[in-house]
């Protein structure tokens, strides 16, 4: 089955900066990556979803970028604001026959310093 | 519109004792997913209905089944509970197959004792 690994765990960064989450998964049938928030004690909620035949997508300060050679997509949130604060979950997958689901990668720990 | 509404919010148990998770969605989504979330885990699949009647084996199904009588619901069971089941559970519906964004319950929080 798939795997997505996720890093860095806990990433601190200054109120303005910009923040970059990296994944990478295994099973190269995955055509679907979508990043979701998760704010303490609240559900997980989509911010921005990529799929394989796109290298890059954008929505206001979020960009996801999309590497299938490599295997790698990231998500990059610039001039980053307080209310960014929260848990950043990636995933991975297929629109297979079985529609199996994601498969999420373990979280990064967004903090943003004042 | 209520989105995926998760019944209950709360709950603790005594190991041994059984018990159903409800979700319900109104968006008239044909695929459903019951997850777990533990501490430096992220989401794990458990069981998963790409439509009414069906249901299959996610990552992690042992100690749960479930159930999808009607389209709009989607049932956990706990049969036996045991401490290790201790988590959040968070229910997820999506209109179409795995590439379609995935609209997630408020979750219940499950304590086994």
């Amino acid at each position: 089955g798939e795997n997505v690994e996720q890093h860095p765990s806990t990433l601190s960064v200054q109120e303005g900066d910009s923040a970059v989450i990296k994944c990478t998964y295994s099973d190269s049938a995955s055509n679907y990556f979508p990043w979701y928030k998760q704010e303490l004690g609240k559900r997980p909620q989509l911010i921005i979803d990529i799929r394989s035949n796109v290298g890059e997508k954008k929505d206001q300060r979020i960009a996801v970028t999309l590497n299938k050679t490599a295997k790698h997509f990231s998500l990059h949130i610039t001039e980053t604001q307080p209310e960014d604060s929260a848990v950043y979950f990636c995933a991975a997958s297929h629109s297979g026959g079985g529609a199996d689901g994601l498969t999420f990668g373990k979280g990064t720990h967004l903090i943003i310093q004042p | 519109n209520a989105g995926v509404t998760q019944t209950p919010k709360f709950r603790v148990l005594k190991t041994g004792q059984s018990m159903t998770l409800l979700c319900a969605q109104d968006m008239n989504h044909e695929y459903m997913y019951w997850y777990r979330q533990d501490p430096g885990m992220g989401l794990r699949l458990i069981h998963y209905s790409v439509g009414e009647g069906t249901t299959a084996k996610g990552e992690v199904p042992d100690g749960y089944n479930v159930s999808r009588l009607k389209k709009q619901n989607f049932l956990l069971g706990l049969e036996s509970a045991a401490p290790s089941q201790t988590s959040v559970y968070f229910c997820a519906s999506s209109y179409g197959s795995g590439n379609t964004e995935a609209f997630f319950g408020q979750g219940t929080r499950l304590t086994v004792v």
